[in-house]
Order: structure tokens, then sequence, then C-alpha cells
């Protein structure tokens, strides 16, 4: 099972930014925080990652709290090619440990 | 990062035959993963197909539905066997390069 918890779903106005929540109240602290995100009908699509720390890349920036159990996903100006669903996973950070999916947060960029 | 070719992308089939797809990376991995989506679900993990080994299947699934090869470092094959319209979802084969990398996926359809 998922360690995770998103809401269903979220909408977003074009060029506002996008805040994704994600609960992961049981993450151990080997584990990292990882975002996904699948566009229809598409393989899904490496975000970012992160440990402890914020992280930010040209995708987008991920802010985990102090205590690790949660994390917001930032989409600085959304776009309607953001429009899909993001996926949290939590994960050791160790080669061949499954990646597993929750439902995911179905994100809807409206113009 | 990983480049990922599946093929095929899609296909419809008819109840009780066997459909063979392809996976193939442009670099030689150790692990690859084969997933499931089912319509309007997440991804579940069907396999992880090492090469010169066989392949270890997830809970829920089995070789005699889905065998797999793994000839060589770049290449993998997922047949889904004696097909019914529960099997109608998207295939997708992934690989690991401290991230997960997605092929495009093939979307079969059962009739």
């Amino acid at each position: 099972d998922a360690k995770t918890t998103q809401p269903t779903s979220m909408d977003c106005a074009e060029g506002r930014a996008a805040n994704l929540p994600c609960n992961h109240s049981t993450i151990s602290g080997n584990e990292y925080v990882y975002w996904y995100r699948q566009i229809h009908s598409q393989g899904p699509q490496y975000i970012i990652h992160g440990l402890k720390n914020n992280e930010t890349n040209e995708m987008a920036s991920l802010i985990i709290t102090e205590d690790r159990k949660s994390s917001t996903l930032i989409l600085p100006h959304a776009t309607l090619r953001d429009t899909a669903v993001y996926y949290c996973i939590v994960r050791v950070a160790s080669y061949g440990q499954n990646f597993v999916f929750g439902p995911g947060t179905r994100l809807s960029v409206l113009p | 990062s990983a480049v990922i070719s599946q093929k095929p992308s899609r296909d419809i089939c008819q109840r009780g035959t066997s459909l063979t797809i392809q996976c193939q990376v442009d670099s030689q991995v150790t692990m690859m993963f084969w997933y499931r989506q089912q319509p309007g679900q997440s991804l579940t993990l069907i396999a992880t197909a090492n090469q010169g080994s066989e392949a270890t299947y997830e809970s829920g699934f089995v070789i005699d539905k889905f065998p797999i090869s793994r000839p060589n470092l770049t290449f993998s094959t997922l047949t889904v066997s004696n097909m019914s319209p529960e099997d109608s979802s998207i295939y997708l084969c992934s690989v690991e390069d401290e991230k997960l990398f997605f092929g495009s996926g093939t979307q079969l359809s059962v009739l």
C-alpha cells in the first residue's frame, strides 16, 4: 500500500502557482519523497525528489516540513499543459526498491 | 536520463490470444520493471526483470500469465497470455537510474 495520502483532485488557474499537498506521516528517516506526474495516456514523468531539505529544479519546487510528515509540490506558474495526475511517493533510495504509486491528485489547470 | 522505447504503443486483441510487449533502453540497466495501469486506476508493479535470472513477480501476478524475458541489459519483453477483457490496461516498462524512468506505455484492449 502507498504510504502517502493526497487530495483526489484540485483546480488551479492558468498562470497561478499550483500547490499540491502530500501527507506521509509514517515516513522513515531514510525514505525520500518523490513526485511524478502522468499526463493522459503517457508514462509517468519524474518531477523532483528530496530527503529533508527543500528542493527546486526547472519544473517545480518541493517543500518538506521540518518533521517530514508532509510535503508540498509547487508549480510556480501553472500552464494548461500541467494538467495531469500527480503522484507523491515515499521510498528508500536504494536501487531496486519498489516505487508504490497511490491514486495521486488530478490537477486541472483552468484557462 | 534513460530513453525507453516501448512497442506496440497500442493493440486490440481477441480473447484467448497472447501479446508480447517489447521494451528497449538506450543504456545498460540491471533491473527493468513492468507495471500495469487498469482503466482509471494507478500503477501496479507486475514484476522486476533482472538480466540473467528469473523475474520476480508481485503478489497477484504469476509467470504463466505474464512471462517475462530479459535476454540482455538493454531489452525485455512482457507477454500477456490467454487474454481476457480484464487484461485491458496500459502496460508500462520502466528502468531505474537514481530515479524511475518510464516508456510511453502499451495500451491494450481485449475484445
